[in-house]
Order: structure tokens, then C-alpha cells, then sequence
């Protein structure tokens, strides 16, 4: 299996400008996350999927970010307009949560997206 | 609140030295504890997912122990070597029937060849 699979590495961007964070999750997991980690805070979740459902976005900082799952296997963030204090590392990962249980199961990362807002 | 203290924020020691990395948590309704490894400028990779039923699970060189109501888990590491140089995070569920993850700060460890 190739793994939680994220896009871009890297993305350099101006103030103001949109930004598009990609994730392909592992096979047959059923639970996504996306992750911010910055040196300050280390890491936050941001927003949680189960079953291509949003459970949890309260760690969205504010209405300029957004998550989406089209599908079981694919997710997006978008941040727009972007700032540069949202400069971090996203992580996004997944996991198999079965269903009826809140045991969390394995969590697998991807590489993270590492943002610079100039 | 769940919170998670990773002692020590950092370790320097020689090759071949065995060493024992600590983590505490305050909430000790969990289901599982999970410990990871970030090499710089990397992901998080899982290396060890103890069930809260089981008091230690064994990876190669690398055992992770769970002690839940003390709140207390270690991770021992036998016969370090360069390559295990990397910071070292342990994550716990936030609370009861949470999905999320409290994660620790991390341990920096540096191994000296």
C-alpha cells in the first residue's frame, strides 16, 4: 500500500491568494484528519471525517478554511484568502474506526503539505 | 481535559545505549495509546498502537509498556543506533469515547555514533 498520499510538499504563496491541500487516504480506511503543526502549537486537528462525514471541524480556525471528502478515498482543504500566519505544516491522516466503537484505531500520516504565506 | 507530558524534551545519548522515553497522561479513560516517530521535515510515522487491554506491545528493538491507572506509558529502546535519531511523540484519545488525539510535545532524541 503506498500510504496516506498528500499534495503539494511544498506551496509558496502570496497573502490573499486561495490554497488547495490534497489527501488520498490508505485503502479501506473509513476515518480522515487533517492536522496543523507549527512549532508554537504543535499539533492541532482540524477538522475529522468518518464515512466521508464531517464529525468534528471545531479546530477549523475560521470560515476562511474548508474541508471536503467528494468521495471515501480523497479529501481537500482550502484556505482563501490565505495568511500568513496560516504558515504551518498539514497533515493529513487516516485510520479504520469500527463502527459502534470510539477506539480511534492505528492513525497513519501522510508527508504533510508545508505552507509559507508571504 | 486530556493532557499529555512528554519527559524528557530531549535526549542525547551515545550508540548502543538503551534508553527509556516517558509519557503521562491525565484522563485515563482511553482506549489505546500510540507512539510515533517524526524525522525532520517528515510525517509522523506509527511505531507502536497499544489496546488499553494490553500492557505492552514489542516491535524489534522498540517496547512500549501501558500502565492506565497510573497514567504512565514507556517506550524502551534497546541497542540505539544513529538512525533512531528523530523526535518521539506519544498520542492519546482526548477523553471517554473521543476520536480525537491529545498528542504529547515529543522527546528530540539524538543518538552520537
Amino acid at each position: 500500500d503506498a500510504g496516506v498520499i498528500q499534495s503539494p510538499r511544498h506551496e509558496v504563496t502570496e497573502m490573499g491568494q486561495e490554497v488547495t491541500l490534497r489527501c488520498k487516504l490508505i485503502s479501506g480506511h473509513n476515518s480522515l484528519f487533517w492536522y496543523r503543526q507549527t512549532m508554537m502549537r504543535g499539533l492541532e486537528l482540524l477538522i475529522y471525517f468518518n464515512n466521508n462525514v464531517p464529525i468534528d471541524d471545531s479546530g477549523m480556525p475560521e470560515d476562511r478554511f474548508s474541508a471536503k471528502m467528494p468521495n471515501a478515498s480523497f479529501s481537500t482543504l482550502k484556505i482563501q484568502p490565505s495568511e500568513p500566519r496560516d504558515s504551518a505544516v498539514y497533515f493529513c491522516a487516516s485510520s479504520f474506526l469500527l463502527s459502534g466503537t470510539p477506539n480511534t484505531g492505528e492513525l497513519f500520516f501522510g508527508e504533510g503539505s508545508r505552507l509559507t504565506v508571504l | 481535559k486530556q493532557e499529555v507530558t512528554q519527559i524528557p524534551a530531549a535526549l542525547s545519548v551515545p550508540e548502543g545505549e538503551n534508553l527509556v522515553l516517558n509519557c503521562s497522561f491525565t484522563d485515563s479513560a482511553i482506549y489505546n495509546l500510540q507512539w510515533f516517530r517524526q524525522d525532520p521535515g517528515k510525517g509522523l510515522t506509527s511505531l507502536l498502537l497499544i489496546q488499553s487491554s494490553q500492557r505492552e506491545q514489542t516491535s524489534g528493538r522498540l517496547n512500549a509498556s501501558l500502565d492506565k491507572s497510573s497514567g504512565r506509558s514507556t517506550l524502551y529502546i534497546a541497542a540505539s543506533q544513529p538512525g533512531d535519531s528523530a523526535t518521539y511523540l506519544c498520542a492519546v484519545p482526548s477523553g471517554a469515547g473521543s476520536y480525537q488525539l491529545t498528542f504529547g510535545k515529543g522527546t528530540k532524541l539524538s543518538v552520537i555514533p
